[in-house]
């Protein structure tokens, strides 16, 4: 049972304009959500993360979104650059389970047209 | 400070064997944490070592085992290799604050490609 889902394996996004990645959840007792970015032959690199205490958390170009009432969390890039083009993983973990135990969406592929 | 390293890299073997990999963290980290990536099922989660003591445990059968030594590196070993094993196994450390969500950030190892003939 996928806890955390990434309903666009893809997006296609041009240099300089904003690229939005979608991420649902279904376990209302997550407590921390991330962002991570995969190139190829490497592990996942961490990005930005946010406490359900919060509804944004901005990094420089990345800012995370928290609709906890829907369930939903976002993450804005502006302005995208070519080097942001690689796969990214939204994942949550809570209290319970530990926060080391990360659930993972399914990620998705952002290309950055230049 | 160096990253999260994993050896090897890559290693190919047959059903039935059992197979070793390797995790050495961040200076400083204390919880290790191993995840299983397969392209039906994504990342999933194994286990995590904090102090030599396995803390969290995921949805693995018992193949699937691992440890910590006291300078926090980590082995994870799989026995009876299976043709469905075959997958990217990554490490991830973190300093390893409390349990409750929210107060630690994972660093990712670039994994070790099992591939099981």
């Amino acid at each position: 049972d996928q806890q955390v889902k990434q309903n666009s394996p893809s997006l296609s996004v041009q240099e300089g304009r904003i690229s939005i990645l979608n991420c649902d959840y279904t376990n209302s007792m997550f407590d921390y959500f991330l962002w991570y970015k995969k190139y190829p032959a490497e592990g996942p690199t961490f990005l930005i993360s946010i406490s359900s205490i919060k509804d944004k958390n901005e990094d420089g170009r990345f800012t995370v979104f928290l609709n906890k009432s829907a369930k939903h969390l976002s993450l804005h890039i502006v302005p995208s650059q070519p080097g942001d083009s690689a796969v990214y993983f939204c994942a949550a973990s809570n209290g319970i389970t530990g926060a080391n135990n990360l659930f993972f969406g399914t990620g998705t592929r952002l290309t950055v047209i230049p | 400070k160096a990253g999260v390293t994993q050896t090897p890299r890559y290693l190919i073997k047959t059903r039935g064997q059992q197979v070793t990999l390797s995790c050495s963290p961040i200076s400083g980290h204390r919880s290790v944490s191993w995840y299983q990536q397969t392209p039906g099922q994504g990342l999933q989660f194994l286990f995590e070592y904090f102090s030599e003591t396995q803390r969290n445990k995921g949805n693995f059968p018992g193949r699937f085992s691992g440890r910590q030594f006291s300078n926090s590196r980590s082995e994870m070993n799989v026995s009876t290799l299976e043709l469905g094993d075959s997958a990217l196994y990554l490490c991830a450390s973190s300093l390893g604050a409390s349990g409750a969500g929210g107060a630690d950030t994972q660093y990712f190892g670039p994994g070790t490609r099992l591939t099981v003939l």
